[in-house]
């Protein structure tokens, strides 16, 4: 099963800045990754798909690059609705797809 | 627009089964999987498995071989997960969506709390 690292675990971030979430995959997904948004209470949201293609009705400030083992998430200008959790998802090597483990946006 | 509506929370004893329903509407049933995911308090997501709605084939992560059945009816356009012999740790939010890889629309999740 491919282990997907995340990190930072959280980063304390201020509206406006842009900021980098980083997944890591114990061997390579190739393209086969996606992005996820989740606030309290809510299920999560696609964000990204197949590395780096935006999901339907996602602002371009979200943006995904990489391939292989290295992926990262791209926020160029954080919103306050921005503040959540953000998980990884690799699906190349399925069953089973397997998440991170998360990375928390807070408010700095 | 594409919906899934998942059935209500739900309380049960340990080592009894629950059954979660997710019914899917805005779209053509039989053209997409439905995956299976859980979230234990305060934790992070975990791929339960999936099942093509067409053929009604189920792939399940090894871990819960044995515990969990994933059906699907495409009278109704609704997809069930059975999870059985249930434990504390089963309490979880048990989410549905749509897609065998990943997952673009989301059902609003389900609580099973697992207590004696």
């Amino acid at each position: 099963e491919i282990v997907m690292t995340q990190s930072p675990a959280t980063l304390s971030v201020s509206p406006g800045e842009r900021v980098t979430l980083s997944c890591r995959s114990s061997q390579s997904v190739s393209g086969n990754l996606a992005w996820y948004q989740q606030k309290p209470g809510q299920a999560p949201r696609l964000l990204i798909y197949g590395a780096s293609t935006r999901a339907t009705g996602i602002p371009a400030r979200f943006s995904g690059s990489g391939s292989g083992t290295e992926f990262t998430l791209t926020i160029s200008s954080l919103q306050s609705e921005d503040f959540a959790v953000y998980y990884c998802q690799q699906y190349n090597d399925w069953p089973p797809a397997t998440f991170g483990q998360g990375t928390k946006l807070e408010i700095k | 627009q594409v919906q899934l509506v998942q059935s209500g929370a739900e309380v049960k004893k340990p080592g009894a089964s629950v059954k979660v329903s997710c019914e899917a509407s805005g779209y053509r049933f039989t053209n997409y999987g439905i995956s299976w995911v859980r979230q234990a308090p305060g934790q992070g997501l975990e791929w339960m498995g999936g099942i093509t709605a067409y053929t009604g084939k189920p792939n399940y992560v090894q871990r819960f071989q044995g515990r969990v059945t994933m059906t699907t009816d495409t009278s109704t356009n609704t997809a069930y997960m059975e999870l059985s012999s249930l434990r504390s740790d089963d309490t979880a939010v048990y989410y549905c969506g749509r897609g065998h890889h990943y997952i673009d629309y989301w059902g609003q999740g389900t609580l099973v709390t697992v207590s004696s």
